[in-house]
């Protein structure tokens, strides 16, 4: 297997759920990315990871936990989310982290907050 | 204002017409400059990258930068209905962290 997959494909959740997403990359990459896309809105960056430290947290809800045991693998921790957590989730890998590297995209967890 | 604009489109066109794609940024540091595809239910891959101005060529895709006008080009020639997709691009200043347009739909009918 190759590239960047992300499992769940798609997630519906009650707002008093704890779920898990789990992005795998296949690549040999050390950076990894947490984006969330929602309609009509920029991309935003969630989570950064290198050499699987945590570098960048932006401004994200603390229901929202990442976590990397790897290189290779990296996990958001869903818990008591709300309805305008409803959007599809975004796994990015690069070689390292930096502008200069070009990001490898898995296709996304689309959640959907009841 | 927004540091990305981009027109969310949809841009609807026949199949061979030539097709611009544009965004325009308002902070003068950004000199990395991408253009990303995305297909319906699948994530963005990486297009065109660029630093810097210029143009840069792969194939039927050309971007151009001109940073005096805060502008970028995504041009593609003979479009083909595979070319139907959301085409999102992204920027970034010496920094790490890459700020994305909110994507232009693309329509390419037979």
């Amino acid at each position: 297997e190759t590239g960047v997959t992300q499992t769940p494909r798609h997630l519906v959740m009650g707002m008093t759920n704890k779920k898990s997403l789990k992005c795998e990359q296949h690549l040999g990459h050390n950076a990894m990315y947490w984006y969330k896309q929602s309609a009509k809105k920029p991309l935003e960056l969630m989570f950064v990871y290198s050499l699987e430290e945590r570098v960048e947290n932006n401004s994200v809800p603390s229901r929202f936990s990442p976590e990397c045991p790897n290189s290779s693998h990296l996990f958001l921790h869903l818990h008591t989310l709300q309805p305008e957590d409803s959007a599809l989730y975004l796994c990015a890998s690069s070689q390292d982290q930096g502008v200069n590297q070009p990001q490898h995209f898995g296709d996304g967890t689309r959640l959907s907050i009841l | 204002q927004k540091e990305v604009e981009q027109d969310p489109g949809p841009l609807s066109v026949p199949e061979g017409a030539i097709v611009s794609l544009n965004c325009t940024y308002s902070n003068s540091a950004f000199q990395y400059f991408m253009w990303y595809r995305q297909y319906s239910r699948k994530g963005p891959e990486l297009l065109m990258y660029t630093y810097s101005s210029g143009n840069k060529e792969d194939g039927r895709f050309t971007a151009q930068v001109d940073k005096s006008s805060k502008y970028i080009s995504l041009f593609i020639r003979d479009s083909q209905p595979s070319d139907s997709a959301t085409y999102l691009c992204a920027m970034s200043a010496d920094t790490d962290k890459l700020i994305f347009g909110t994507g232009t739909r693309l329509q390419v009918f037979p």
